[in-house]
């Protein structure tokens, strides 16, 4: 079965640090991949999906099916990126999101 | 972009009683939907997937009894939790995927937070 796995539950960086958010997966197929984000007070929305090979808001992500890993990276934070980060992985063909446990990410001033 | 709207946003209700969660794609159509319950500080656990037209698919561990699912139009589906007990209390969320793309983006909606006394 797929698994979706984030390391750390909480991140904290200061304003114009580099920040990584780690995403690990587990599929025996060809998975996409994406990450979406919840600011506080507002639903979930996509930030970004490994297939568009995008940088939304400065971020970036890539696919590395070595390491089986889907790492959100930015190079610097900002206060109002603040909130919380979700890996999700969709199975080839399929619909089904599955979730990881999320990384509370906070940008201190 | 696309609008799913959750109704109600909040519901306390009495042990033993059923509430009902109304989950619409405001601009477009899916055919398929998807519940969630997510505890605090936790991820969203996949409840069941919500097909229009047809039966609802859930997940290992969640009771179909307790957790009726109705998916009666292109635009709707709803969640009825049935004799709801204290530990049904949680945030609910819906999701629906545009019928009409092939992007995999899941639209959420604002969630539905059910405590029950």
């Amino acid at each position: 079965a797929q698994r979706v796995t984030q390391p750390e539950k909480l991140l904290s960086v200061f304003k114009g640090a580099p920040v990584e958010l780690k995403c690990n997966y587990s599929y025996s197929g060809s998975p996409e991949l994406f990450w979406y984000v919840q600011y506080s007070r507002q639903r979930l929305q996509l930030l970004l999906r490994h297939i568009s090979r995008e940088s939304i808001k400065g971020f970036t992500a890539d696919l590395n099916k070595g390491e089986t890993s889907f790492h959100l990276k930015k190079p610097f934070a900002q206060e109002e990126d603040s909130a919380m980060y979700y890996c999700a992985l969709r199975e080839t063909s399929g619909s089904r999101l599955t979730f990881g446990e999320g990384t509370q990410l906070t940008v201190n001033p | 972009g696309a609008v799913v709207s959750q109704h109600p946003s909040r519901v306390i209700c009495k042990s033993g009683t059923s509430v009902k969660i109304e989950c619409r794609s405001l601009d477009f159509q899916a055919t398929t939907m998807f519940w969630y319950r997510q505890f605090p500080k936790k991820s969203l656990m996949l409840m069941a997937t919500s097909n229009e037209g047809s039966k609802a698919t859930y997940e290992q561990g969640v009771e179909k009894d307790k957790f009726l699912i109705n998916h009666a139009s292109l635009t709707l589906s709803t969640l009825t939790v049935t004799s709801a007990h204290p530990e049904d209390s949680s945030f609910y969320i819906c999701s629906a995927r545009d019928s009409g793309t092939n992007t995999g983006e899941l639209f959420f909606g604002e969630g539905s937070r059910l405590t029950v006394l």
